[in-house]
């Protein structure tokens, strides 16, 4: 059974840096597009941020582009998300999930996801 | 990169189908076949229900079933259950290349 585990979550002051790790096992890593989206305590869900299987494309959402970044190391199976120059509003569960389909040229859904780590923005 | 809108809640009882809307635009919904709803019960990750607009992964309850007419794709759930009692979100990919979620819809069985 595919195994997603996030960790790196923590609580930090506004203006700090901080990175999620997310280790993947049972499955080819490197066939597969990989995300993290995120969700804020009671709220919806929020897409954050999606790396090609090929790791040549990485694209994010407004809310966070130019702050975080998605980059992955195929030979740890881990994919990473560096959030810089964070907000309170960057406070949520964050969520690692594999797209589903492999060797895929775009990415749709989801349908494998980590247990989530909880990051916690406040001064 | 607004979020797609969906009903606060739906609810019905044991049985019953109910069907949720999710409205987004030309960019989005509209322009793509790339619909899917997700469920997420209370402390749980979400769980794949629909992709493609309308085809259920393999594990899926045939209860379930997706629909799209312009910019607005529907979920339904048929015969619900107790067990359906759960938030549920759409999400599209978009003309930016990004993917986005609904609002979400909490569904509650009377």
């Amino acid at each position: 059974q595919v195994q997603l585990v996030e960790s790196g979550g923590g609580v930090v002051q506004p203006g700090m840096s901080l990175r999620l790790s997310c280790a993947a096992s049972r499955f080819t890593f490197s066939n597969y597009a990989m995300h993290w989206v995120r969700q804020a305590p009671g709220k919806g869900l929020e897409w954050v941020a999606v790396l090609s299987y090929d790791g040549n494309n990485k694209y994010y959402a407004d809310s966070v582009k130019g702050r975080f970044t998605i980059s992955r190391d195929t030979s740890k199976n881990t994919l990473y998300l560096q959030m810089n120059s964070l907000r309170v509003d960057d406070t949520a569960v964050y969520y690692c999930a594999r797209d589903l389909r492999a060797w895929s040229s775009n990415w749709y859904y989801f349908d494998y996801w980590g247990q989530g780590t909880l990051v916690t923005v406040s001064s | 990169q607004s979020a797609l809108t969906q009903p606060a809640s739906v609810s019905g009882s044991p049985g019953q189908s109910i069907t949720i809307s999710c409205t987004g635009t030309s960019s989005d919904v509209g322009g793509y076949n790339y619909v899917s709803w997700y469920q997420q019960h209370p402390g749980k990750a979400p769980k794949l229900m629909i992709c493609d607009v309308s085809n259920r992964p393999s594990g899926v309850s045939n209860r379930f079933s997706g629909s799209k007419s312009g910019n607005t794709a529907s979920l339904t759930i048929s015969g619900l259950q107790a067990e359906d009692e759960a938030d549920y979100y759409c999400s599209s990919y978009t003309s930016s290349s990004t993917l986005v979620f609904g609002t979400g819809t909490k569904v509650t069985v009377l």
